[in-house]
């Protein structure tokens, strides 16, 4: 299957800086890409979704000015944690679309870890 | 957006096919059929997806009923690496949003 790249896999960071986690589609062009958070044995839960070129469209009750999220190229998007906290501490998924063939299939990355401290 | 309901886990012992089930009661037409798996600390590999018909892949076969209220996720061949969360999921355009899951454990 196609394949989505998450850069870093684990960060620590400090609390009240910001922090920033890559999303590649590695072998497609993806006009749609999805960002989860995903708490500690809990399911995953969608924070945003985002086109290229264009904002974000962010769920209710995700702040979009602390979850900055740039989609500027076909293969590229980014979440950027601002002012992050100890309770913005989770495992973040992403994941992309790949248009055409039968169901547009999404296909997610291996995650990233962020903590908190 | 279509909820799905699954059981909260399920237990196979290997070598042994497993049927996973999941009801989507509220589907509508347009919407297609997907299932994902988690292993901890991964993110969701995707499995099979369909609309109407019952598909096959290398990993699995899916079928759906036929009021599509329903849908049978099958591991033909039950293996210690297929234990996973298992989501089933109702995709809508853009909008794909993860229940609970089916938590799978095979017993060797």
């Amino acid at each position: 299957g196609a394949v989505v790249s998450q850069h870093p896999s684990r960060v620590i960071c400090k609390s009240g800086t910001s922090v920033k986690i890559e999303c590649r589609s590695l072998d497609f062009q993806a006009t749609t890409m999805f960002w989860y958070r995903q708490f500690p044995k809990q399911s995953l839960m969608l924070m945003a979704t985002s086109n290229e070129g264009s904002k974000a469209t962010y769920e209710q009750g995700v702040e979009k000015d602390k979850f900055l999220i740039n989609h500027a190229s076909l293969t590229l998007s980014t979440l950027t944690v601002t002012s992050a906290h100890p309770e913005d501490s989770s495992f973040y998924i992403c994941s992309a679309r790949l248009t055409g063939g039968s169901g547009n299939t999404i296909y997610f990355g291996e995650g990233s870890w962020l903590t908190v401290v | 957006d279509a909820k799905t309901t699954q059981p909260n886990s399920m237990e196979s012992n290997e070598e042994e096919p497993v049927h996973l089930p999941c009801n989507h009661s509220t589907i509508s037409g347009t919407d297609y059929i997907h299932w994902y798996r988690q292993l901890p600390s991964q993110g969701p590999e995707y499995v099979i997806h369909g609309l109407t018909s019952n598909v096959n892949n290398r990993m699995a076969s899916l079928a759906i009923a036929e009021d599509r209220k329903s849908s049978t996720l099958i591991l033909h061949r039950a293996t210690l690496r297929d234990a996973a969360v298992y989501y089933c999921i109702l995709r809508r355009g853009n909008d794909m949003r993860f229940g609970a899951g089916t938590r799978l454990t095979v017993k060797p």
